[in-house]
C-alpha cells in the first residue's frame, strides 16, 4: 500500500521561512495534501494539490510537487507563533477513497 | 458553514464497556469517512460512506467495530467490548464528491 514519510521535527526562528517535506511511494496519487494539528484539535485543511500541477501558492503558503521523485514540499513564508503545530502530509491515490497520511511534522517556532 | 461536528469530545470508559460516538457531517457533503489517530501517529483509515451505503472498510476495524449512517447524514461509530488499545482519537471527515476531506475536532476516548 501507499507509505508517506516525514520527518519529525521542525525548528525555526519567527520570521524565517519553514519548508515541510514529505516524500510518497504510489505514483498513481491524484491529489495531495497538507493539514494542520494543533493541540487538542482536530485537522484544519490547509492547502492541496492535484498531481497534474508542480506548484501551487496561497498567501503565505507555496506547495512544490516533484512527480518524479515523488517528493512534496509544504514553504511557510514569515513563519509566526501561530503556526506552531503539527503538519500532515496525505495522499489520495486514484481508486481509493482514503487518505493516506504521514506521521506528522512538528514544525515549533522560536520567537 | 457549520463545520464537522463530532460528539462527545470526550469519553472515557473502563475496558470491556460499549461505547458509542457520533458525528455530523458539513450538510450538503454525501461522503463521509472515519478515521482512528494514537499518540504520535497520522490518522489511519477505518470506514467510508457515500450517502447511507458504507464502501470501504479498512482491515482495522476489527468484528467489535461498527459504523452506520441510516439515513446519510450523520453517522455513528460503536465499539463493542472495549479494550485499552481502542484508546485513541477518533476522526470524523466529510467531503462533496473527490473535493477535499474535512475533518472534525475528533472525540478522545481513554480506556481505564
Amino acid at each position: 500500500g501507499e507509505d508517506v514519510e516525514q520527518s519529525l521535527f521542525l525548528s525555526v526562528r519567527e520570521g524565517d521561512s519553514s519548508v515541510i517535506n514529505c516524500t510518497y511511494t504510489d505514483s498513481s496519487s491524484t491529489y495531495l495534501y497538507w493539514y494542520k494539528q494543533e493541540p487538542g484539535a482536530g485537522l484544519q485543511l490547509l492547502t492541496y494539490i492535484f498531481s497534474n500541477m508542480d506548484m501551487k501558492q496561497d498567501q503565505r503558503l507555496t506547495v512544490l510537487l516533484n512527480k518524479k521523485d515523488k517528493h512534496l514540499s509544504l514553504r511557510i513564508a514569515d513563519t509566526q507563533t501561530g503556526d506552531s503545530a503539527i503538519y500532515f502530509c496525505a495522499v489520495w491515490g486514484a481508486g481509493s477513497y482514503q487518505l493516506t497520511f504521514g506521521k506528522g511534522t512538528k514544525l515549533s517556532v522560536i520567537p | 458553514d457549520t463545520g464537522v461536528s463530532q460528539d462527545p469530545r470526550h469519553k472515557i470508559t473502563k475496558r470491556g464497556q460499549n461505547v458509542t460516538f457520533r458525528c455530523d457531517p458539513i450538510s450538503e457533503h454525501n461522503r463521509l469517512y472515519w478515521y482512528r489517530q494514537t499518540l504520535g501517529q497520522g490518522p489511519e483509515f477505518l470506514t467510508y460512506f457515500q450517502n447511507e451505503a458504507q464502501l470501504e472498510k479498512s482491515r482495522l476495524l476489527s468484528d467489535r467495530f461498527s459504523a452506520e449512517r441510516p439515513k446519510g447524514s450523520f453517522s455513528t461509530l460503536e465499539i463493542q467490548r472495549t479494550e485499552q488499545g481502542d484508546s485513541a482519537m477518533y476522526l470524523c471527515a466529510s467531503s462533496s464528491s473527490d473535493q477535499p476531506q474535512h475533518f472534525g475536532d475528533g472525540t478522545r476516548l481513554s480506556i481505564l
